[in-house]
């Protein structure tokens, strides 16, 4: 059964700052990982997915990577903003199950 | 384009109530899911449909239940309501030919009192 942690729960950071939130997820089997944003009381804004083939992928300040053989991928933020506190998902999509397995998310603050 | 858009936004039920959430799919897309986020949590999988046919189901009682119409656009039914039903309840759609990349409409609230 796959299950998929993120670490830390929470983050407060002062702005310009460089960030790591990690997930990690114990069946390797995937088809694809994805990295969601989510505003409180909000829907999820797709962020970065990354196939099982590939080893990371970058958008703009963001940059996520992907360790299938340790059950581990890593979205880093580059000089964070205010505007980037929010809580952020991982989800994972397990071969042959047909739906995403997320995390319980880390929420992110950053202090103007 | 029109992405996922969902409706209502919010509902107040009462307990033992029956609600219907609807949910109309990306352009393009023709695979419907559905997840349940109780506060502070990740979202959970309720179950995924295509083709009309629901093709995967999560750990979730039968008295939810749902449907997806010739168009692609899709119900989801829960009877019964309890207290713990009350949960922000999104909809995502994907194109099961692509990357199953999943794109998630903002959410129905529902607060069961």
């Amino acid at each position: 059964k796959q299950e998929v942690t993120q670490i830390p729960a929470a983050l407060s950071v002062p702005e310009g700052e460089n960030l790591v939130l990690n997930c990690s997820f114990t069946d390797s089997a995937i088809y694809n990982l994805q990295w969601f944003r989510q505003d409180p009381g909000k829907g999820l804004t797709s962020l970065l997915l990354i196939q099982s083939s590939q080893r990371e992928q970058t958008s703009g300040r963001l940059n996520a990577s992907l360790d299938k053989s340790s059950g581990r991928s890593t979205l880093y933020i580059a000089a964070s903003q205010p505007g980037d506190s929010a809580t952020y998902l991982c989800a994972v999509y397990t071969s042959g199950t047909y739906k995403y397995i997320f995390g319980t998310g880390t929420r992110l603050k950053v202090l103007a | 384009d029109a992405g996922v858009t969902q409706s209502p936004t919010h509902l107040i039920k009462t307990r033992g109530q029956q609600v219907t959430l609807r949910c109309s799919p990306k352009s393009g897309h023709d695979t419907v899911s559905w997840y349940q986020q109780a506060l502070g949590q990740g979202p959970q999988f309720i179950f995924q449909y295509y083709e009309e046919e629901e093709r995967q189901r999560g750990n979730f009682p039968d008295r939810f239940s749902g449907h997806q119409f010739p168009n692609y656009s899709s119900e989801l039914n829960v009877n019964a309501l309890l207290l713990g039903d009350s949960a922000l309840y999104l909809c995502a759609s994907s194109f099961l030919q692509g990357s199953y990349e999943q794109y998630f409409g903002p959410g129905t609230r529902l607060t069961v009192t």
